[in-house]
């Protein structure tokens, strides 16, 4: 079955910091995968998406980046982090057939911007 | 853009009680998903239902594809069940990528 797993699970940062954040995934292979957000009280946001090994897709501008060096990792960068970047952030993955589909969440990180 | 309407945005229950949360939604979708997010942020896919109902254990969903509606049920309530539960259909321009309601936060008293 399909293992998500991500680092660090919490983070503090100061703004102007840079940030990046992992994620691998275990027992699957070339899946679709997604870092997603969310703002405190807010719902989840889908900020990237990729559907394999330097495939990113951008769902809003925004100071964030990604990109997937192998096929079971996914990385979240920021060269300058904002206020408005704190948040709970997910990765995930879609296993199965599109549009029947289960998506698979990992632990999330918690980064707070000071 | 499908739009997803969750209600209500929360709910207070006795233990034992039976519990409702509603989903609508604007497009007509291929399977919709509902997601229990537990308070340490951790989420977990509960059910993917494209027609009529699915049951595991305490927890019922149905969808109703012509009027764009699911239901999650949870029957004999218990304080373990306070979470946020999130319905969550495809987007419309890629049936990979999710689009959620913003969550009803279930709390159950002892």
């Amino acid at each position: 079955s399909q293992t998500i797993h991500q680092w660090p699970a919490t983070l503090v940062q100061p703004v102007g910091s840079p940030l990046s954040l992992e994620c691998t995934v275990e027992g699957t292979s070339n899946p679709n995968l997604y870092w997603y957000r969310q703002a405190a009280g807010r719902g989840l946001q889908l900020l990237f998406y990729s559907v394999g090994i330097g495939q990113i897709s951008s769902e809003v501008p925004q100071n964030l980046s990604a990109s997937r060096p192998q096929d079971r990792q996914f990385i979240l960068s920021s060269k300058k982090l904002l206020l408005s970047d704190s948040g709970f952030y997910l990765c995930a993955l879609a296993g199965g057939p599109i549009p029947f589909y289960e998506q698979y969440f990992g632990p999330g990180t918690r980064l707070t911007v000071t | 853009k499908n739009e997803v309407e969750q209600s209500p945005q929360n709910l207070t229950a006795q233990e034992g009680e039976f519990i409702t949360i509603n989903c609508s939604y604007s497009v007509g979708i291929s399977a919709l998903h509902w997601l229990q997010q537990h308070p340490g942020g951790g989420i977990v896919s509960l059910f993917m239902l494209s027609s009529g109902k699915k049951k595991h254990g305490r927890l019922i969903a149905t969808i109703n594809i012509q009027e764009k509606h699911s239901s999650l049920h949870i029957t004999a309530s218990h304080p373990r069940d306070s979470a946020v539960y999130i319905c969550a259909v495809p987007s419309k321009s890629s049936g990979s990528r999710l689009t959620f309601g913003e969550g009803t936060q279930l709390t159950v008293n002892p």
